[in-house]
């Protein structure tokens, strides 16, 4: 399986900062890429998904930032909120047509201090 | 139902013994996978449903690792001789269909094996 590659491993922010979480990916034919949130005890949600026709999408406090070129896509966080405090993980399919396959980053620990 | 629903939600059994963990889908999800996350990991890919057929094994780490899927509904994950490795939490994800965008997580099973 092709890797994503996510950065940094955790990550502490004050309250009202922006958190930036970096993923990297190899696989070309990936077309889907979504961001999920973890809660302790909780399975992953879906927080905010994007495809590389766009450079960036926007949904209330999170955005997605896409480099096609550099195989790279962030996501970023403004006015974080101890409420934000969770794992985070970047994913990547090759989406519609394929099994839909989600390859997973290893994770980003936030922690936002109030 | 209105979630993916996973049981037992917490289970500890010795090495050596056999353990069986059920997911529920989102009905009329036809899509189903298993992932596992260790400590400290993030997602790995297990097995892939589409309906009641598994055309895509190759995550199962070991043939002791098997699964099920009946009714295009149900799924059962079978851990057989367990080993102190296999402690981890296993989550299910089901999707509209194939290669779908944006799966819904169940809150996992957490397996502990002593």
């Amino acid at each position: 399986q092709q890797q994503v590659k996510q950065s940094p491993q955790s990550l502490i922010v004050q309250k009202g900062g922006i958190s930036i979480i970096n993923c990297a990916y190899e696989n070309t034919a990936f077309d889907y890429f979504p961001w999920y949130q973890q809660f302790p005890g909780k399975g992953p949600a879906l927080l905010i998904a994007i495809r590389p026709d766009v450079s960036e999408k926007k949904e209330g406090r999170f955005t997605i930032s896409f480099n096609k070129s550099a195989k790279q896509f962030s996501l970023h966080i403004m006015d974080s909120q101890p409420g934000d405090s969770a794992t985070y993980f970047c994913a990547a399919s090759e989406g519609f047509g394929s099994q839909g396959n989600l390859i997973f980053g290893k994770g980003t620990k936030l922690s936002v201090k109030p | 139902g209105a979630g993916v629903s996973q049981s037992p939600s917490n289970k500890v059994t010795e090495k050596g013994k056999d353990v069986e963990l059920r997911c529920d889908p989102i009905s009329g999800h036809t899509a189903l996978y298993w992932y596992r996350q260790s400590l400290g990991q993030g997602l790995e890919f297990l097995i892939y449903f589409q309906g009641n057929s598994a055309p895509d094994k190759s995550g199962l780490p070991s043939d002791r690792f098997s699964a099920e899927r009946t009714g295009g509904s149900v799924s059962t994950l079978t851990i057989q001789r367990t080993q102190q490795e296999d402690s981890a939490v296993y989550l299910c994800a089901s999707s509209v269909g194939q290669g779908s965008y944006g799966y819904t997580f169940g809150s996992g099973t957490r397996l502990t094996v002593v």
